[in-house]
């Protein structure tokens, strides 16, 4: 069954460092998705992206943050520096459209030290 | 804004079923979701419910919507110690047509 996958599994990283999570969405699927989930808080949306540019962004999806479809398989989302709140897991989702289910990957667990 | 909610634990014995509840607040839900979640694992889609349906059953899963109270609930029958995972509910609206809005969670204990 296709699925969602998402690199690297895990993140540690400084305050103030750039990170990239990177993610390879199901192959036939149009739009592409990051949430986060801080332990114990719910999971949060961020970004919702369709035909090479953001079509939805929550506010947490500030200035630090931004996502590219470098290529036709994968979609990363960069934090530019990050801090100590930045630690959660970021999951990334795609769906075949705009209204169909959404499919998660595992989540990259990001630790910010 | 939008407002999903369930409680965060439920221990039930091997066998029986198990019922999850969740209310959300946006009367313009589309679609509404449950997810589970593993130790370590993302989130796997479980099943759905578009809005205008009072009810989906999937094998040992059974959805039941109702609109008027906003009230979602996931049952699994014959519970077994695989189905110990966090249950996530979600709902789309059709405002913000390309997010979910997720519940807390309800950890589920199966006890034998």
């Amino acid at each position: 069954e296709p699925e969602v996958t998402q690199t690297p599994s895990h993140q540690v990283t400084q305050m103030g460092q750039e990170v990239i999570l990177r993610c390879v969405p199901i192959s036939n699927h149009l739009y592409f998705y990051w949430y986060r989930q801080i332990l114990g808080q719910k999971v949060e949306f961020l970004v919702s992206f369709y035909n090479n540019e953001i079509s939805e962004k929550s506010e947490i999806f500030d200035d630090q943050f931004s996502v590219e479809r470098p290529d036709g398989s994968n979609f990363t989302l960069k934090i530019r520096s990050t801090k100590l709140e930045d630690s959660a897991m970021y999951f990334c989702a795609s769906s075949e459209y705009g209204e169909s289910k959404l499919f998660f990957g595992s989540g990259t667990q990001l630790s910010v030290l | 804004g939008e407002d999903v909610e369930q409680s965060l634990f439920l221990s039930v014995r091997e066998g029986d079923s198990s019922v999850i509840n969740c209310t959300y607040t946006d009367s313009s839900s589309t679609y509404l979701y449950w997810y589970k979640q593993e130790p370590g694992a993302g989130l796997q889609l479980l099943t759905y419910i578009f809005s205008n349906m009072d009810m989906k059953q999937d094998q040992r899963l059974t959805v039941l919507l109702n609109k008027k109270d906003k009230h979602l609930s996931l049952r699994i029958a014959d519970t077994q110690t695989g189905d110990s995972a966090i249950y996530f509910c979600a709902e789309r609206n059709t405002g913000t047509a390309s997010k979910l809005t997720f519940g807390t969670g309800t950890r589920l204990q199966v006890t034998l």
